[in-house]
């Protein structure tokens, strides 16, 4: 399971609070991935990254911001514009897009 | 919007037996669809993936089938072991005008001892 770490493991938002979760792979991995995953559902993609210094928004990416300046890391900002971060975050990292992706251990996030 | 349906959401089976899980996707240009494994707190592992050339693709236990007319494709466990129970995601993917994943909704699977 290594290669691919998230932190922290737990996160507390208070409201109106802007809160960064962090992702980095060591596996030289061009593409990278930001998921949510809600109670029995599936993960929803967020934003993704093809190759450092570019990002896409997925489904969900509103109230949500990426960063990729180095193609080892792809920190993911939850802004005070979502209103519903309650969730399961899940990282992931691909060689392209299209290929295996391998998943962080997640961070999961709550409002206080 | 594109969707994929995934079924059942839960499924139990005796060990030894037979699991299926199905799912169906609604859009024609997906051409990659991999399958996870989840354990309970845990990330999300792929453990099979087949894409749109292929009809049918087996690792041990393991195999998948993808019906491209139907947008119909399937997970096939066989001689479940205590250790398959978790939960299975389906998704269909597409990289073409920019990356598109849909993930099914899971399914439970047990394996009773």
């Amino acid at each position: 399971d290594g290669g691919i770490t998230q932190s922290p493991k737990y996160l507390f938002r208070k409201e109106g609070q802007n809160v960064t979760l962090s992702c980095e792979q060591n596996l030289n991995h061009d593409a990278m991935y930001w998921y949510r995953q809600d109670p029995g559902q599936g993960l929803r993609l967020i934003y993704y990254s093809q190759i450092v210094n570019d990002f896409q928004k997925g489904d969900i990416a509103e109230g949500y911001s990426v960063s990729r300046e180095k193609k080892e890391s792809f920190p993911l900002t939850v802004t005070s514009a979502q209103k519903n971060p309650t969730a399961f975050y899940l990282c992931a990292s691909s060689k392209q897009v299209i290929e295996t992706q391998y998943f962080g251990p997640g961070t999961r996030l709550l409002v206080l | 919007g594109e969707n994929v349906e995934q079924h059942p959401s839960t499924l139990s089976v005796q060990e030894g037996d037979s699991a299926v899980i199905k799912c169906t996707y609604s859009d024609s240009a997906s051409n990659y669809f991999p399958w996870y494994k989840q354990e309970l707190g845990k990330r999300p592992q792929l453990i099979i993936d087949i894409r749109s050339n292929v009809g049918e693709k087996k690792d041990q236990r393991i195999a998948v089938t993808l019906n491209k007319t139907a947008k119909h494709f399937s997970l096939h466990i066989t001689e479940t072991q205590p250790e398959d129970s978790a939960v299975y995601f389906c998704a269909a993917s597409v990289n073409t005008g920019g990356f598109k994943t849909i993930f099914g909704a899971g399914t439970r699977l047990f394996v009773k001892a």
